[in-house]
């Protein structure tokens, strides 16, 4: 099956400072992936769809500013929370699109101390 | 090592009927468990979830049963409506510092007239 990997798994960051979380198709090439954040026993809330080669499409309530997502090719979005805060800690995961069946990261989950 | 398994890729149901989604998962050291219904290109919509303490959790049409010594969850939709056709996940969690959220790759449901 088509596999879609994230690194890091686990980030650990001082408050002010930016972390980087990319998002890889491993085995096909996606146009679209999405980019969601979960906070312990609660749903899984989209943040943003990447769109290659475009900007990116953000949902309601999420800053544009604070995470910057850049999809450069088909096989890599990135998500860059800048000046994190520990309000930002939470578990970040991605997903990528193939025939219309979503697969998903294994999870990035963030500190900021 | 694919933890969390829904084996049958595909369903269809008629109208009025019940629906039957199966998730099975190998890691005991999951605690908590979720359903997700997802439409093509848009991020999955949380469905229905049960702790692991429990083994139904009921919210409307959606029923959710666990069963632990199997390490096998079922959700029942009940009846079925065409607006019920999607992509169905199962995920399960850890809640613990290390929590993970591990997805099954989903089955799609269609409900017929």
């Amino acid at each position: 099956g088509a596999v879609v990997s994230q690194h890091p798994s686990w980030v650990i960051c001082k408050s002010g400072t930016s972390v980087k979380i990319e998002c890889r198709s491993l085995d096909f090439q996606a146009t679209t992936m999405f980019w969601y954040r979960q906070f312990p026993k609660q749903s899984l809330m989209l943040m943003a769809t990447s769109n290659e080669g475009s900007k990116a499409t953000y949902e309601q309530g999420v800053e544009k500013d604070k995470f910057l997502i850049n999809h450069a090719s088909l096989t890599l979005s990135t998500l860059t929370v800048t000046s994190a805060h520990p309000e930002d800690s939470s578990f970040y995961i991605c997903s990528a699109t193939l025939e219309d069946t979503q697969y998903f990261g294994p999870g990035t989950r963030l500190t900021v101390l | 090592d694919q933890q969390v398994k829904q084996n049958s890729p595909s369903l269809s149901v008629q109208e009025g009927r019940i629906s039957i989604l199966n998730c099975d998962y190998t890691n005991s050291m999951f605690d908590y468990f979720l359903w997700y219904k997802k439409y093509p290109a848009e991020g999955p919509t949380f469905l229905i979830s049960i702790s692991s303490i429990k083994d139904k959790n009921e919210d409307g049409r959606f029923t959710v049963f666990l069963n632990k010594s199997a390490k096998h969850l079922s959700l029942h939709i009940v009846p079925s409506q065409p607006g019920d056709s999607a992509v169905y996940f199962c995920a399960a969690l850890f809640t613990g510092t290390a929590s993970k959220l591990t997805f099954g790759t989903g089955t799609r449901l269609q409900v017929t007239l």
